[in-house]
């Protein structure tokens, strides 16, 4: 079965600080992965997507993530962080049945921003 | 476009009630599912639809029903409200397998 691991629940770095978040999946075939974004209260909000060729994909609000294969990840980066960066970042799989995308998240991770 | 609408926002049942969960969507998207938020969990996908008329289950159905007549609107029924259900639930919807799913604001559920 498919699944996406999470491993740090929280995150706090300094306002400036560069940012990794990371995202391990298990998934038999070649991977549709995203990463998400929440800000409290809110809906979630795509910040990127792979789905083929180059590996390292560049998203909205200055955010990356690179794909590796090898290591079953798609780590999120940031060179530098805004305080607006706090909020609840999810990194998804997705398979297609039937043509239809179901999304498979990971736990989540808070990230906040100190001053 | 107002994108994918969710309501009510908030509601509180008490055990054994029903009720319905509306979602709507303008943006004439073939594919809508239902997610439920879980500290700690993630999102977890209940059922889904591929088109109007076509339902399927997700990873966490029971205890839900839903319908698609139209292609706009997916409600999701809460047969008989159990406090496992407190949760938060999004509505997504996208245009079909490649392309992102766009999430509406969440419905907060209290069962007591």
């Amino acid at each position: 079965a498919q699944s996406v691991t999470q491993p740090d629940i929280h995150i706090t770095v300094s306002e400036g600080a560069s940012l990794e978040l990371r995202c391990n999946y298990s998934y038999g075939a070649t991977p549709y992965l995203f990463w998400y974004v929440q800000s409290p209260g809110q809906g979630l909000q795509l910040l990127l997507k792979y789905f083929s060729g180059d590996t390292l994909v560049q998203g909205i609000k200055g955010f990356e993530a690179e794909f590796k294969r090898s290591q079953s990840s798609f780590n999120l980066r940031k060179p530098s962080v805004h305080w607006s960066d706090a909020a609840e970042y999810f990194c998804a799989v997705a398979r297609g049945i039937q043509g239809a995308q179901k999304l498979v998240f990971g736990q989540g991770t808070r990230l906040t921003i100190n001053p | 476009n107002a994108g994918v609408t969710q309501t009510p926002k908030f509601q509180v049942l008490k055990t054994g009630q029903s009720m319905t969960l509306q979602c709507a969507q303008d943006m004439n998207h073939e594919y809508m599912s239902w997610y439920r938020q879980d500290p700690g969990m993630g999102l977890r996908l209940i059922h889904y639809s591929v088109g109007a008329g076509i339902t399927d289950q997700g990873e966490v159905p029971n205890g839900y029903n839903v319908s698609r007549s139209t292609t706009e609107d997916f409600p999701l029924r809460l047969l008989s409200a159990a406090p496992s259900q407190t949760s938060v639930y999004f509505c997504a919807s996208h245009r079909g397998r490649g392309y992102e799913q766009y999430f509406g604001p969440g419905t907060r559920l209290t069962v007591t």
